[in-house]
């Protein structure tokens, strides 16, 4: 079957632009995430939904960053007044219930590389 | 407090032989899980292997094996048979119980030389 989708993969935009990145999860999948990875490291938690609710933001870095999943499906994360530091590779991943235990694994998209000139 | 230490920044091996890769991990649950991921220079986050800390056997997937010692709490990937395809970056990445986001390390990259 399909696996995460996440468009656009590739966003370059200008410093005070509003953007936005979407995900499509593996359908079925009733979990989802949101990681930043900066060049050269790990992944960064940025927040979960377990279906349409939003269950920890904890990782967003300010309040310029916001995501939603209103259907419980796909998902739309946004980052108002964008800033240089703000560029990274944004990368989703679903899996099918975190409660399943440890060994839920997480799968994930090709993510978007946001440049922000 | 880093929770995943990988202290391998780059590696090289020769096809055909096998390489080790080193996680090692910090925590006080008793219930977790660990993951091993692989990112080709094409970017994508590919699964490999999990490992439950419960898990009596070493968790294998084809050419993957986890070197698993819970007491020294390290979860060593172990790639067999190297094949050039298996050059990219390894990301070991730990699930803590009643958490749902993966802790990361920084990641080892591999590059198998023909």
């Amino acid at each position: 079957g399909a696996g995460v989708s996440q468009s656009p993969r590739y966003k370059v935009t200008k410093r005070g632009q509003d953007v936005a990145l979407r995900c499509d999860p593996i359908s079925g999948h009733v979990s989802l995430y949101w990681y930043r990875q900066a060049l050269g490291q790990g992944p960064e938690f940025l927040t979960y939904f377990n279906y349409e609710a939003q269950q920890d933001k904890s990782g967003l870095p300010n309040d310029r960053f916001s995501a939603e999943r209103p259907e419980g499906s796909i998902s739309t994360l946004t980052i108002q007044r964008t800033e240089q530091r703000d560029s990274a590779m944004y990368r989703c991943a679903s899996s099918l219930e975190y409660l399943a235990g440890n060994s839920d694994t997480q799968y994930f998209g090709p993510g978007t590389r946001l440049t922000v000139l | 407090a880093q929770k995943i230490t990988q202290t391998q920044p780059g590696m090289f091996v020769q096809e055909k032989e096998a390489v080790t890769l080193d996680c090692t991990y910090d925590t006080s649950d008793q219930s977790y899980g660990l993951f091993w991921y692989k990112q080709p220079s094409s970017g994508e986050m590919i699964f490999l292997i999990y490992q439950g800390s419960y898990d009596e056997q070493n968790a294998t997937e084809g050419r993957y094996s986890l070197n698993f010692q819970k007491a020294r709490k390290s979860a060593n990937l172990v790639i067999s048979a190297s094949q050039l395809g298996d050059s990219a970056m390894y990301f070991c990445a730990m699930r803590e119980v009643n958490d749902y986001k993966l802790s990361f390390g920084a990641g080892t990259t591999v590059t198998v030389r023909a």
